[in-house]
């Protein structure tokens, strides 16, 4: 069974660009989160998406958003990048949400110059 | 939002060593995970244990969460379980996964 597959793996970008990340979930998986690490704030959710709809959203700017599809895919977008917005982006999945574990792809590390 | 705090932040052991990681958190939980975080970045999921304990070849970790602590045992440490190793909990139910700041070990051969 495939795992959660994240891309692009490594990602440049200017200041003021936007950038979208891609998640697909493992295969049956309904349940889709993003986290932020950084090594000054460390792992902060971003926000959680199920059967399409947000559920949750943790304390970032409206400069992030997300999405997800009936594919249970997910993307999230970051707009007019910052330096601060240099970090390691997690995704995971889990079965229907709540008490699950929650199983994480290998990240896309973006990097802003 | 709740807190989770982990100690201790750094350990360095002796392949063979036996260790604890502690996890305090400040509120009750619905869910409690333990990952480990290898050199690559990659993280793992160890345990789902928001109560009692649980085995693992040479990983158990236990939780009380009347007490509102959870303790990850490693028992003869390779040089492979070095790394970063979170305890994160969830509140509500949704996935809204709170993480305490590791601790990073070093297993030295």
């Amino acid at each position: 069974k495939a795992g959660v597959t994240q891309t692009p793996r490594y990602l440049i970008k200017t200041r003021g660009q936007q950038v979208t990340l891609s998640c697909s979930p493992i295969s049956g998986h309904r349940s889709v989160s993003w986290y932020q690490q950084t090594p000054g704030q460390g792992l902060q959710f971003l926000f959680e998406y199920f059967s399409e709809t947000q559920r949750n959203k943790g304390n970032f700017p409206g400069r992030f958003s997300g999405r997800q599809f009936s594919n249970s895919r997910s993307e999230m977008n970051v707009s007019t990048l910052e330096l601060g917005d240099s970090a390691l982006y997690l995704c995971a999945s889990s079965l229907a949400g709540g008490y699950q574990p929650q199983h994480f792809g290998d990240g896309t590390r973006l990097s802003i110059l | 939002g709740i807190q989770v705090e982990q100690s201790p932040p750094d350990l360095i052991l002796q392949e063979g060593a036996n260790s604890t990681l502690r996890c305090n958190f400040s509120d009750s939980v619905n869910n409690l995970q333990w990952f480990h975080q290898n050199p690559w970045g990659q993280l793992i999921n160890l345990f789902y244990i928001p109560s009692g304990t649980k085995q693992n070849g040479r990983l158990s970790a236990t939780t009380v969460a009347t007490e509102r602590y959870s303790l990850l045992y490693i028992s003869s440490s390779q040089t492979t379980d070095s790394g970063v190793y979170f305890c994160a909990v969830d509140v509500d139910n949704f996935n809204k996964f709170y993480f305490g700041s590791g601790t990073k070990l070093n297993v030295k051969p």
